[in-house]
């Protein structure tokens, strides 16, 4: 079935650090993929999203290219702020099976001053 | 526009206890979800309304029913509750199911099973 990977957390990070968050999934057919990331105490929001291969999503200084050779979709920033601090959630969309999203299990980021 | 609300925020349980989690949506979007979301496990879907009057099991549907009362209103319900059921469950919407819509969602209702 579909699935995603995230890389373990929680991640550390110093305030104007670069940020990776791994992600690679498994799917049959190629999915939609995304980025969701939910504050503390709050639901989840979409961060960015990219639909086919190559594409490449951003929004707040955060990008991720779909990168269908490898099955990845790597989050990245290049100086992060402690407003980053945040649980982060790769997931895919496949129209072509349950057309439901299915959720890696989230990666926490906390960003120190 | 309030997006998508959820009632209660917390709630405390005894092991037995029934109770139903609301949610509702002013986006007129067509679908509608309930996950639950529990530590290391990422959110898993516990069923979901593509439209109005059709409902669908998810990942995790044992334990809990849903009613999708009209556009609006998709609610939740543990008829009798589990220790296993304590975790945050968090309602979407989207406008549609079948396509890579973004998915809304609501601050989440913090649950606890005695």
């Amino acid at each position: 079935g579909n699935s995603v990977t995230q890389m373990e957390g929680p991640v550390t990070l110093s305030e104007e650090a670069f940020l990776t968050i791994n992600c690679t999934y498994t799917a049959t057919g190629y999915p939609s993929l995304f980025w969701y990331v939910q504050y503390p105490g709050e639901g989840l929001q979409l961060l960015l999203k990219a639909t086919k291969a190559d594409d490449k999503g951003s929004n707040k200084g955060f990008e991720a290219t779909y990168r269908k050779e490898t099955t990845s979709f790597h989050l990245e920033k290049g100086s992060v702020q402690v407003s980053d601090s945040a649980v982060y959630f790769c997931a895919l969309f496949w129209s072509g099976g349950s057309e439901k999203l299915v959720f890696g299990k989230g990666t926490k980021l906390t960003v120190n001053p | 526009n309030a997006g998508v609300t959820q009632t209660p925020k917390f709630q405390v349980l005894k092991t037995g206890q029934s109770m139903t989690l609301q949610c509702a949506q002013d986006m007129n979007h067509n679908s509608m979800y309930w996950y639950r979301q529990d530590p290391g496990m990422g959110l898993r879907l516990i069923y979901y309304s593509a439209s109005e009057g059709t409902t669908d099991k998810g990942e995790v549907p044992n334990g809990y029913n849903v009613s999708r009362l009209n556009k609006r209103e998709f609610s939740l319900r543990l008829e009798s509750a589990a220790p296993s059921q304590t975790s945050v469950y968090f309602c979407a919407s989207s406008v549609l199911s079948g396509g890579p819509d973004e998915q809304y969602f609501g601050p989440g209702t913090r649950l606890t099973v005695t």
